[in-house]
């Protein structure tokens, strides 16, 4: 079975700085997609970020970036000059190539400080 | 439009009760998704359709029926249901077939059973 792992169940960090959240992944998949959605305490499912097993770069979007290292089946979330909106549920997720069934890590419980 | 609608917000039922959860979009996606998310826990798939056909049922109790009408429509129907199933229910749609675009999410009905 695929398996998502998110090794801090929670993290704190200060307004302004920026903050690293960790996700590997076991898979035997070639082909496949990863994703960070942020959950604030309303309950939806916020999309961040994408990324490609296949893409060469790592994704950027505004102040979310990927920090993707395929040979080590990481995907860590970059978040810089941190926001007190940003405190919320953070999951990575992993989708095969077919587009069906995301399989969502354990969460990481982000706090930004004033 | 990128929303994903979920009605109601918040459902309090008796476990004698039969009702249902209903939700909608109108991005032509054409694989729905139904996950369940306990307190604390990342969201758990519970069925997908693509094409409005059922692809996916990760072995959950017939108490939970899944219905897709038509293409951008996903109901849930509840029946006999138990305390522990108490827990946000989470639709989500995307484009099957490709891997690379992210699934849009709704905001959930709390479920409470009582």
């Amino acid at each position: 079975a695929q398996k998502i792992t998110q090794t801090q169940p929670g993290m704190f960090v200060q307004e302004k700085e920026a903050v690293t959240l960790d996700c590997t992944y076991d898979t035997s998949d070639q082909s496949y997609g990863l994703f960070w959605y942020k959950q604030p305490s309303s309950g939806e499912m916020i999309f961040l970020i994408y990324q490609g097993s296949y893409d060469e770069q790592n994704a950027t979007e505004g102040r979310y970036s990927l920090n993707f290292q395929k040979a080590r089946k990481s995907a860590n979330l970059v978040i810089s000059a941190s926001q007190l909106g940003d405190s919320a549920m953070y999951f990575c997720a992993k989708v095969p190539i077919d587009g069906q069934n995301f399989v969502f890590g354990p969460g990481t419980r982000l706090s930004v400080l004033p | 439009d990128t929303e994903v609608t979920q009605t109601p917000k918040h459902l309090v039922m008796g476990m004698t009760n039969k009702k249902s959860l209903k939700c909608e979009q109108h991005m032509g996606h054409r694989a729905m998704y139904w996950y369940k998310q306990k307190a604390k826990k990342p969201p758990e798939l519970m069925f997908v359709y693509s094409y409005e056909k059922l692809s996916i049922n990760e072995s959950v109790p017939s108490r939970f029926s899944p219905e897709c009408p038509n293409s951008s429509l996903l109901n849930l129907h509840l029946h006999a249901l138990q305390p522990e199933d108490s827990a946000l229910y989470l639709c989500a749609s995307s484009q099957p077939g490709t891997g690379n675009t992210e699934a849009f999410f709704g905001q959930g009905t709390r479920l409470t059973v009582v």
